[in-house]
């Protein structure tokens, strides 16, 4: 079946720091990625996504590339800030069969002023 | 767009107490709605989904139940709480956005089962 393997945290940074969350899944055919942010004590929201390979979803500062030959859909940030503090998700839904989000485990990011 | 309603926000229960949260969904027809119970320090478990009215799929065996008793209302319920049932539960629903299927989730309901 489908599945997301997310990098363990948490992962603590200095503010302005680079970022980079690494996420690889396993899917059959085509499926659509996704970053998903989760701030304390709330609900997730979706940060970016990416429909087909090589596509790069951006959104707030944060990317995220497409990468089909490595399966991949690694998050990264030039530079964060304390407000970035969260837990990010990353996600795949299938193109065909199961419509149903596969997430990965979570990664949570702590940035020091 | 969507947005979904959740509540009570935070509850306390005793154990074997009964439970209701309710999630209602604005902004869209028909979507598939989904229950997700988030553990502290965990990942996110899919408890339940539904694709219409009164059509529930559950993912995981436990000791809660789910109903859908209109298009836009989902409701996730125990007749007897467990202690393990403690946890963070986020009710989702899904809708299509430039060729992918999104999910739009609720604020949450923080439960605690004493």
């Amino acid at each position: 079946g489908d599945s997301v393997t997310q990098m363990e945290g948490p992962v603590t940074l200095s503010e302005e720091a680079f970022l980079t969350i690494n996420c690889t899944y396993t899917a059959t055919g085509y499926p659509s990625l996704f970053w998903y942010v989760q701030y304390p004590g709330e609900g997730l929201q979706l940060l970016l996504k990416a429909t087909k390979a090589d596509d790069k979803g951006s959104n707030k500062g944060f990317e995220a590339t497409y990468r089909k030959e490595t399966t991949s859909f690694h998050l990264e940030k030039g530079s964060v800030q304390v407000s970035d503090s969260a837990v990010y998700f990353c996600a795949l839904s299938a193109t065909g069969g199961s419509y149903i989000p596969t997430f990965g485990r979570g990664t949570s990011l702590i940035v020091h002023p | 767009s969507q947005t979904i309603h959740q509540w009570p926000a935070t509850l306390v229960q005793p154990v074997g107490s009964p439970l209701s949260l309710e999630c209602t969904v604005e902004g869209t027809s028909n979507p598939n709605l989904y229950w997700y119970r988030q553990a502290a320090g965990r990942g996110l478990q899919l408890l339940f989904y539904s694709v219409g009215i009164g059509q529930i799929s559950s993912e995981v065996p436990q000791n809660l139940s789910a109903s859908r008793p209109q298009d836009r209302q989902f409701i996730l319920s125990s007749k007897k709480l467990l202690l393990s049932d403690s946890g963070f539960y986020l009710c989702a629903g899904d809708r299509m956005a430039s060729g992918a299927n999104v999910l739009t989730f609720g604020a949450g309901s923080r439960l605690t089962v004493l």
